[in-house]
């Protein structure tokens, strides 16, 4: 079975400053790993995955998120905040289909 | 091919009414999921097909859904009777052998 913990179903920030979400995961098999962005009404768009080889991956508009095994974590980070990054965002775990986190919602403050 | 298409987006029907939701997966996708989201949580599995085979349903999936994927293309959710507590996001992704889920809109639908 897996699961997949998402810490702080909601998370504020000033823009510039240090985004970091948490996640972790439970998986009987090595993990496939996901981060997904949902803006209102929309459907999930893809910031990075992590499969095998690289720990640290890096995906779309700034963001990137290190996998550690040893901590079954997955924590997504981007360096300074952008008013366009307030959004909600989904960790997943796959075999073979997407297993979800709730949800961390982010608000950017000006 | 652009992306995962649903249709239609919005969709408001009464108690007790039927509704159907269409996908249209990535052309060489062979794997389509359908997924269903409540207000505030994380998307729920409801169901996959690999091809035309449907693989894996949910407990969510009552006997009042059902889905299809004729000929292994666009896929079909039925939800016969519906009640209150269907509403929700309802969610496709289609996935080939490489890369990852690509995700369409979503159907949003409500029950008045």
């Amino acid at each position: 079975a897996q699961s997949v913990t998402q810490l702080g179903s909601h998370v504020s920030v000033s823009e510039g400053a240090l985004v970091l979400l948490r996640c972790n995961y439970s998986s009987s098999v090595p993990p496939y790993l996901f981060w997904y962005v949902q803006y209102p009404n929309q459907g999930l768009q893809l910031l990075l995955k992590y499969t095998t080889g690289a720990t640290l991956v890096k995906g779309i508009n700034g963001f990137e998120a290190e996998f550690k095994k040893s901590e079954t974590s997955f924590h997504l980070t981007k360096p300074s905040a952008h008013m366009s990054d307030a959004a909600e965002y989904f960790c997943a775990v796959s075999g073979p289909r997407l297993t979800f986190g709730e949800g961390t919602q982010l608000t950017v403050n000006p | 091919d652009t992306g995962v298409s649903q249709n239609p987006r919005h969709k408001i029907t009464k108690r007790g009414q039927n509704v159907t939701f269409r996908c249209d997966p990535i052309s060489e996708h062979n794997r389509l999921y359908w997924y269903r989201q409540t207000l505030g949580q994380g998307p729920e599995f409801l169901t996959y097909f690999q091809n035309e085979a449907q693989l894996e349903k949910s407990r969510l999936l009552s006997d009042r859904f059902s889905a299809e994927r004729p000929k292994g293309s666009f896929s079909t959710l039925e939800i016969q009777r519906t009640e209150q507590g269907d509403s929700a996001m309802y969610l496709c992704a289609s996935h080939g052998r490489k890369g990852q889920p690509i995700f369409g809109q979503g159907t949003r639908l409500t029950v008045v």
